[in-house]
């Protein structure tokens, strides 16, 4: 069970936009701290696609963005593309045992 | 070109040790914290260690706490995991990944991960 609580899976058609949430607690990302998201292609190392909240690192299209609200976070794609299949990680710090470093579970994003 | 390659993973029975070792290049090593993750068979990422830039500062998951010790050679350029004390449920490809400080809490535990090596197998099997 992880702290930080994704949708196993969201899946979209090509051109439609999509969303993946991140859900955490007062521990985490309802205390403040920041939100950093991955996208790991199959067979390959994760890769950096937001860093505190809603920052693109060079590189990445601005399709991708992030947003954070309370004690949630969220990652939403726009223009899907059928590269964009992958699984997609939420990251953040927690102040409980559980932490300090924690992931999301991952989302299986799937493009139809 | 920024680079992690990892190295160090192998087939390795309960109880057993192994040292990983991450070699690093096209940045300044000794100016960044650097982390482990892991992700077992078909699971997520899972978060392991973490040492600052100047390696006095090391924080551990609870589930290798005391049985994994992080440590890093700057001149080098080198980042080393050693596990003790293996476990079945302690298999996974091992990352390394170069902590990127964008906020102002710049003690590792904030960062997002920027540069990642390909990862190294440890499989802990009879």
């Amino acid at each position: 069970q992880s702290v930080l609580t994704q949708p196993p899976s969201v899946s979209g058609a090509p051109g439609q936009r999509v969303t993946i949430s991140c859900t955490g607690s007062r521990s985490n990302i309802g205390a403040g701290y920041n939100v950093h998201w991955y996208q790991q292609l199959p067979g390959t190392a994760p890769k950096l696609l937001i860093y505190g909240n809603n920052n693109r690192p060079s590189g990445v299209p601005d399709r991708f963005s992030g947003s954070k609200s309370g004690t949630s976070a969220s990652l939403a794609i726009t223009g899907l593309q059928a590269e964009d299949e992958a699984d997609y990680y939420c990251q953040s710090y927690d102040s409980s045992l559980s932490g300090p470093v924690v992931f999301g579970g991952g989302t299986k994003l799937t493009v139809l | 070109q920024v680079h992690l390659v990892e190295s160090g993973g192998g087939v390795v029975q309960p109880g057993r040790s192994l040292r990983l070792s991450c070699g690093a290049s096209g940045f300044i090593f000794s100016n960044s914290a650097m982390n482990w993750v892991r992700q077992a068979p078909g699971k997520g990422l899972d978060w392991v260690s973490v040492i600052s830039f100047d390696g006095r500062n090391k924080y551990y998951a609870e589930s290798v706490k005391g049985r994994f010790t992080i440590s890093r050679d700057n001149s080098k350029n080198t980042l080393y995991l050693q596990m003790n004390s293996l476990r079945p449920e302690d298999t996974a490809v091992y990352y390394c990944a170069r902590g990127y400080c964008s906020g102002s809490r710049c003690d590792g535990l904030h960062d997002s991960f920027d540069v990642w090596g390909q990862g190294t197998v440890v499989t802990v099997s009879s």
